[in-house]
Protein backbone atom coordinates (compact mmCIF):
# COMPACT_ATOMS: atom_id res chain seq x y z
CA UNK A 1 0.00 0.00 0.00
CA UNK A 2 1.20 3.80 -0.36
CA UNK A 3 1.08 4.66 3.54
CA UNK A 4 0.93 3.28 7.03
CA UNK A 5 -1.81 0.50 7.68
CA UNK A 6 -3.48 -0.26 11.22
CA UNK A 7 -6.12 -2.26 12.12
CA UNK A 8 -8.21 -2.65 13.53
CA UNK A 9 -8.79 1.19 13.34
CA UNK A 10 -11.42 0.59 16.29
CA UNK A 11 -11.43 -2.07 19.21
CA UNK A 12 -13.92 -2.39 21.93
CA UNK A 13 -12.55 -4.82 25.16
CA UNK A 14 -13.54 -5.68 28.37
CA UNK A 15 -10.71 -5.21 31.21
CA UNK A 16 -8.64 -8.04 31.62
CA UNK A 17 -8.78 -9.53 27.77
CA UNK A 18 -5.66 -9.70 25.57
CA UNK A 19 -5.72 -7.45 22.15
CA UNK A 20 -3.19 -7.35 19.35
CA UNK A 21 -2.82 -4.49 17.23
CA UNK A 22 -1.55 -4.89 13.73
CA UNK A 23 0.58 -2.41 11.92
CA UNK A 24 1.78 -2.46 8.00
CA UNK A 25 4.66 -0.40 7.84
CA UNK A 26 5.81 1.52 4.02
CA UNK A 27 7.72 -1.01 1.70
CA UNK A 28 11.27 -0.78 1.91
CA UNK A 29 11.10 1.47 5.97
CA UNK A 30 13.92 -0.25 8.35
CA UNK A 31 12.40 1.79 10.89
CA UNK A 32 9.08 1.61 12.58
CA UNK A 33 7.85 3.18 16.10
CA UNK A 34 5.02 2.72 18.09
CA UNK A 35 3.52 5.50 19.76
CA UNK A 36 0.72 6.44 22.09
CA UNK A 37 -2.04 9.29 22.54
CA UNK A 38 -4.28 9.36 25.64
CA UNK A 39 -7.48 11.69 25.32
CA UNK A 40 -5.97 14.93 25.47
CA UNK A 41 -2.51 14.20 26.28
CA UNK A 42 0.75 14.08 23.81
CA UNK A 43 2.28 11.32 21.71
CA UNK A 44 3.96 8.88 24.07
CA UNK A 45 6.42 7.10 22.99
CA UNK A 46 6.40 3.18 23.29
CA UNK A 47 8.63 1.36 21.17
CA UNK A 48 11.09 1.61 18.24
CA UNK A 49 12.08 -1.07 15.70
CA UNK A 50 15.62 -0.46 13.57
CA UNK A 51 16.23 -2.69 11.00
CA UNK A 52 17.49 -5.95 12.47
CA UNK A 53 18.75 -4.28 15.81
CA UNK A 54 17.53 -4.71 19.40
CA UNK A 55 14.28 -2.86 19.95
CA UNK A 56 14.02 0.00 21.90
CA UNK A 57 11.42 -0.68 24.50
CA UNK A 58 12.19 1.81 26.83
CA UNK A 59 8.73 3.27 26.22
CA UNK A 60 6.63 0.52 27.12
CA UNK A 61 4.67 1.24 30.61
CA UNK A 62 4.48 -2.28 31.74
CA UNK A 63 5.23 -5.98 31.28
CA UNK A 64 1.96 -6.09 29.54
CA UNK A 65 2.75 -4.45 26.68
CA UNK A 66 4.95 -6.10 24.04
CA UNK A 67 5.56 -5.71 20.51
CA UNK A 68 7.16 -8.21 17.55
CA UNK A 69 8.01 -6.81 14.04
CA UNK A 70 9.08 -9.60 11.32
CA UNK A 71 12.08 -8.30 9.69
CA UNK A 72 11.44 -5.07 7.92
CA UNK A 73 7.03 -5.52 7.40
CA UNK A 74 4.35 -6.26 9.51
CA UNK A 75 4.56 -5.27 13.60
CA UNK A 76 2.00 -6.91 16.21
CA UNK A 77 1.59 -4.83 19.39
CA UNK A 78 0.28 -6.99 22.31
CA UNK A 79 -1.35 -5.56 25.77
CA UNK A 80 -2.21 -8.51 28.33
CA UNK A 81 -5.32 -8.31 30.81
CA UNK A 82 -6.17 -4.66 29.01
CA UNK A 83 -6.75 -1.97 31.98
CA UNK A 84 -8.70 0.95 31.66
CA UNK A 85 -5.88 3.47 31.49
CA UNK A 86 -4.96 1.35 28.22
CA UNK A 87 -7.35 2.90 26.48
CA UNK A 88 -6.25 5.44 23.87
CA UNK A 89 -5.12 5.59 20.10
CA UNK A 90 -2.45 3.60 19.17
CA UNK A 91 -0.44 5.16 16.47
CA UNK A 92 2.09 3.07 14.23
CA UNK A 93 4.79 5.38 12.20
CA UNK A 94 7.64 3.82 10.14
CA UNK A 95 10.64 6.09 8.23
CA UNK A 96 13.41 5.27 5.76
CA UNK A 97 15.85 6.04 7.83
CA UNK A 98 17.87 7.89 4.41
CA UNK A 99 19.73 10.82 6.66
CA UNK A 100 16.12 12.61 7.75
CA UNK A 101 14.24 11.25 10.50
CA UNK A 102 10.83 11.71 9.03
CA UNK A 103 8.14 9.25 10.21
CA UNK A 104 5.20 8.54 8.45
CA UNK A 105 1.74 7.67 10.24
CA UNK A 106 -0.96 5.17 10.33
CA UNK A 107 -4.56 6.31 10.82
CA UNK A 108 -4.04 4.47 14.40
CA UNK A 109 -6.29 2.05 16.58
CA UNK A 110 -8.66 3.15 18.86
CA UNK A 111 -8.71 1.08 22.36
CA UNK A 112 -11.35 1.58 24.40
CA UNK A 113 -11.79 -0.65 27.44
CA UNK A 114 -14.58 -1.03 28.89
CA UNK B 1 10.69 14.30 32.52
CA UNK B 2 9.79 15.87 28.93
CA UNK B 3 12.47 16.48 26.59
CA UNK B 4 10.12 18.06 24.00
CA UNK B 5 7.71 20.86 25.38
CA UNK B 6 5.19 22.56 24.27
CA UNK B 7 4.26 25.44 26.98
CA UNK B 8 1.05 26.36 25.13
CA UNK B 9 -1.60 24.00 24.55
CA UNK B 10 -3.48 26.19 22.50
CA UNK B 11 -3.04 29.63 20.42
CA UNK B 12 -5.68 31.22 18.59
CA UNK B 13 -5.06 33.23 15.97
CA UNK B 14 -6.82 35.58 13.28
CA UNK B 15 -7.14 34.03 9.57
CA UNK B 16 -3.97 36.27 7.28
CA UNK B 17 -1.87 37.12 10.55
CA UNK B 18 0.98 34.87 11.62
CA UNK B 19 1.04 32.08 13.55
CA UNK B 20 3.96 31.42 15.50
CA UNK B 21 4.48 27.76 17.52
CA UNK B 22 6.84 27.50 20.07
CA UNK B 23 8.65 24.62 21.73
CA UNK B 24 11.83 23.74 24.16
CA UNK B 25 14.01 20.99 24.39
CA UNK B 26 16.44 19.53 26.88
CA UNK B 27 18.66 17.12 25.03
CA UNK B 28 22.02 18.71 23.36
CA UNK B 29 22.33 15.51 21.80
CA UNK B 30 18.85 15.81 19.56
CA UNK B 31 20.16 16.48 15.57
CA UNK B 32 16.84 16.71 13.79
CA UNK B 33 13.85 18.34 14.61
CA UNK B 34 10.51 18.11 12.95
CA UNK B 35 6.87 19.45 13.02
CA UNK B 36 3.79 17.59 12.68
CA UNK B 37 0.37 18.66 12.29
CA UNK B 38 -2.84 16.60 13.29
CA UNK B 39 -6.58 16.54 12.33
CA UNK B 40 -8.75 14.61 14.17
CA UNK B 41 -9.06 11.20 13.59
CA UNK B 42 -6.36 11.31 11.28
CA UNK B 43 -2.62 10.15 12.35
CA UNK B 44 -0.12 13.05 12.28
CA UNK B 45 1.11 14.36 8.96
CA UNK B 46 4.87 15.72 8.20
CA UNK B 47 4.99 19.18 7.93
CA UNK B 48 8.25 20.31 8.10
CA UNK B 49 12.11 19.45 9.51
CA UNK B 50 15.12 21.18 10.40
CA UNK B 51 18.56 19.43 10.89
CA UNK B 52 20.68 21.13 13.78
CA UNK B 53 23.19 22.22 11.82
CA UNK B 54 20.87 25.01 10.40
CA UNK B 55 19.37 27.79 11.86
CA UNK B 56 16.35 28.67 9.66
CA UNK B 57 14.40 26.35 6.75
CA UNK B 58 11.62 27.38 5.19
CA UNK B 59 8.58 25.56 2.74
CA UNK B 60 6.20 27.80 1.20
CA UNK B 61 4.21 29.68 4.11
CA UNK B 62 5.71 27.30 6.86
CA UNK B 63 9.46 28.59 8.82
CA UNK B 64 11.03 26.51 11.83
CA UNK B 65 13.53 28.82 12.87
CA UNK B 66 16.17 26.62 15.21
CA UNK B 67 18.37 28.75 18.34
CA UNK B 68 20.45 25.82 19.45
CA UNK B 69 21.85 27.96 22.65
CA UNK B 70 18.35 28.24 23.89
CA UNK B 71 17.59 24.86 22.92
CA UNK B 72 14.57 26.30 21.24
CA UNK B 73 12.87 26.01 17.93
CA UNK B 74 9.92 27.94 16.38
CA UNK B 75 6.95 27.55 13.89
CA UNK B 76 5.83 30.19 11.85
CA UNK B 77 2.90 30.10 9.46
CA UNK B 78 1.80 33.06 7.33
CA UNK B 79 -0.41 33.73 6.26
CA UNK B 80 -2.66 31.87 8.33
CA UNK B 81 -5.64 29.77 6.23
CA UNK B 82 -8.84 28.10 8.09
CA UNK B 83 -7.25 24.53 7.35
CA UNK B 84 -4.07 25.82 9.10
CA UNK B 85 -6.39 24.92 12.54
CA UNK B 86 -5.09 21.54 14.55
CA UNK B 87 -2.69 20.05 16.75
CA UNK B 88 0.98 20.79 15.99
CA UNK B 89 3.32 18.59 17.75
CA UNK B 90 6.97 19.54 17.81
CA UNK B 91 9.51 16.65 17.66
CA UNK B 92 13.42 15.74 17.77
CA UNK B 93 15.35 13.29 16.95
CA UNK B 94 18.71 11.62 18.55
CA UNK B 95 18.88 9.62 15.19
CA UNK B 96 17.09 6.88 16.83
CA UNK B 97 13.66 6.84 18.24
CA UNK B 98 11.79 10.55 17.73
CA UNK B 99 10.21 12.57 20.63
CA UNK B 100 7.81 14.39 20.70
CA UNK B 101 5.80 17.22 22.67
CA UNK B 102 2.27 17.43 23.83
CA UNK B 103 1.29 19.42 20.74
CA UNK B 104 -0.28 23.01 20.53
CA UNK B 105 -4.20 23.28 19.28
CA UNK B 106 -4.09 26.34 16.86
CA UNK B 107 -7.55 27.80 15.53
CA UNK B 108 -7.74 30.04 12.77
CA UNK B 109 -10.22 32.55 13.66
CA UNK B 110 -11.79 34.05 10.86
Amino acid sequence: GAGVSQSPSNKVTEKGKDVELRCDPISGHTALYWYRQRLGQGLEFLIYFQGNSAPDKSGLPSDRFSAERTGESVSTLTIQRTQQEDSAVYLCASSPMTGSAEAFFGQGTRLTVV
Amino acid sequence: DQQVKQNSPSLSVQEGRISILNCDYTNSMFDYFLWYKKYPAEGPTFLISISSIKDKNEDGRFTVFLNKSAKHLSLHIVPSQPGDSAVYFCAASDRDKIIFGKGTRLHILP
